[in-house]
């Protein structure tokens, strides 16, 4: 089946330094990427998504880029702070209609 | 706008013991998502129902479990009967149509004994 490896499995990041996740995926019909963000014991949320007709997106701090030649996507958080402490997954909406999630990265922000 | 609710928030029971967990999404949302998630790893889709009809079954494990969205709007999500490896976090997610940003509950913790 479909599915979406996730890298690194955990990130530590001195405050204010920058932090990337990357993610790739196999089914090349897929056409909508999301980005969710889960603090413990929390729901997971949405911070950020892209869809395939575009190859950047950012929104403050947080940016996506997206290489569909390639199958891969990444998450690009700067100025990082404590409170972007958390368990992020990525996503791949794939061409059965089916959110497909990578295994998730642990991100901790040293102060 | 309230969001998903899901309860119980946690359960314990004894293994071969029936479970039942509910979701109410948010209103409008005709999509309704169940989800499993093991202690580490990503949401792993059960069931998903467009209104009242589930639409992709095709990870539900029908023996032991269920799911019904009678009139379209609450969700329940059964298992009978439990077994050690169905601990982990039921994830309830609506969403206004299949191609629209999903919205979680907080979730229902299983630990079965």
């Amino acid at each position: 089946g479909e599915n979406v490896e996730q890298h690194p499995s955990t990130l530590s990041v001195q405050e204010g330094d920058s932090a990337v996740i990357k993610c790739t995926y196999s089914d090349s019909a897929s056409n909508y990427f999301p980005w969710y963000k889960q603090e413990l014991g929390k729901r997971p949320q949405l911070i950020i998504d892209i869809r395939s007709n575009v190859g950047e997106k950012k929104d403050q701090r947080i940016a996506v880029t997206l290489n569909k030649t390639a199958k891969h996507f990444s998450l690009h958080i700067t100025e990082t702070q404590p409170e972007d402490s958390a368990v992020y997954f990525c996503a791949e909406f794939d061409s059965s209609y089916k959110l497909i999630f990578g295994s998730g990265t642990r991100l901790l922000v040293r102060p | 706008e309230a969001g998903v609710v899901q309860s119980p928030r946690y359960k314990i029971i004894e293994k071969k013991q029936p479970v039942a967990f509910w979701c109410n999404p948010i209103s409008g949302h005709n999509t309704l998502y169940w989800y499993l998630q093991n202690l580490g790893q990503g949401p792993e889709l059960l069931i998903r129902y467009e209104n009242e009809e589930a639409v992709d079954d095709s990870q539900l494990p029908k023996d032991r479990f269920s799911a019904e969205r009678l009139k379209g709007v609450d969700s329940t999500l059964k298992i009978q009967p439990a077994e050690l490896g169905d601990s982990a976090v039921y994830l309830c997610a609506s969403s206004h149509g299949q191609y629209n940003e999903q919205f979680f509950g907080p979730g229902t913790r299983l630990t079965v004994l």
